[in-house]
C-alpha cells in the first residue's frame, strides 16, 4: 500500500493559468479530504468529497475552485485563473469509508503563482 | 459545522519538561479527537486519538485527556526531547467531517 500519493510536488503556474492537482487516496479509501495550509499557518479545510459526490465544500472558495472525486481515478482540485494569494501547500487526506477514522495525508503539493 | 480552537500557538519547553496543548470544540456530536505532529516540510502525521466514549489515553511520553462536557481535550508530552520539536495539531470529527485547530509549534530547547 503506497499511501496517499499527491502530484504534482511542486506547481509553478503563473498568474492567470490553471492549476490542477491530483491526490490517489489510499487503497480501500472512498473519503477524501483538502486542506490548504500557508506558510506558518494551521490546516485549513476545503472540501470533503466520497466517490463521485461532494459532501462538504464549505471551506472553498465559490469562485475559480472546483473538486471532484470520480469513481474512476485520483481526486483533482482545480483553481483556474490562479492569482498569487493562491500560493501555499495544498494536503490531500484519505480515510476508510462509513468509519470516523484517523486520516492519512499525501505529502502535498506546493503551489507558487509567479 | 465544527469549530475547533487551540491553544497556545507556540510553545518552549526545557528538554526533559512537560509539555500541554489544549483544544476545545463547538459541536457537541463529534466524536473522534486526533493528534497530529508536523515536522518542518513534511505531512502531518497521527501521533495519538481518542474516542468519546474514552476519557484519557496514553502512549508512552505521550496522554490525551477528553471532557466532553467541558468539550475540550488535552494533549500531554512528558519528558520532552529536542526530536518533539513540531507543530502540532488537533482535530475533532463527527461522520468523518474533520475540522483541525491552528496548531502549536513546540520547541524544545536542549
Amino acid at each position: 500500500n503506497a499511501g496517499v500519493m499527491q502530484n504534482p510536488r511542486h506547481l509553478v503556474r503563473r498568474r492567470g493559468q490553471e492549476a490542477r492537482l491530483r491526490c490517489s487516496p489510499m487503497k480501500g479509501h472512498s473519503h477524501v479530504y483538502w486542506y490548504r495550509q500557508l506558510p506558518e499557518e494551521g490546516l485549513k479545510f476545503m472540501v470533503y468529497l466520497q466517490k463521485e459526490n461532494i459532501i462538504d465544500e464549505s471551506g472553498m472558495p465559490k469562485e475559480r475552485f472546483s473538486a471532484e472525486f470520480p469513481k474512476e481515478g485520483p481526486s483533482i482540485l482545480r483553481i483556474q485563473q490562479v492569482v498569487r494569494g493562491d500560493s501555499a501547500a495544498y494536503f490531500c487526506a484519505s480515510s476508510p469509508r462509513d468509519r470516523n477514522e484517523k486520516l492519512f495525508f499525501g505529502s502535498g503539493t506546493q503551489l507558487s503563482v509567479l | 459545522g465544527e469549530n475547533v480552537e487551540q491553544h497556545p500557538s507556540t510553545l518552549s519547553v526545557q528538554e526533559g519538561d512537560s509539555a500541554v496543548i489544549k483544544c476545545t470544540y463547538s459541536d457537541s456530536a463529534s466524536n473522534y479527537f486526533p493528534w497530529y505532529k508536523q515536522e518542518l516540510g513534511k505531512r502531518p502525521q497521527l501521533i495519538i486519538d481518542i474516542r468519546s466514549n474514552v476519557g484519557e489515553k496514553k502512549d508512552q511520553r505521550i496522554a490525551v485527556t477528553l471532557n466532553k462536557t467541558a468539550k475540550h481535550f488535552s494533549l500531554h508530552i512528558t519528558e520532552t526531547q529536542p526530536e518533539d520539536s513540531a507543530v502540532y495539531f488537533c482535530a475533532a470529527s463527527h461522520n468523518n467531517d474533520m475540522r483541525f485547530g491552528a496548531g502549536t509549534r513546540l520547541t524544545v530547547k536542549p
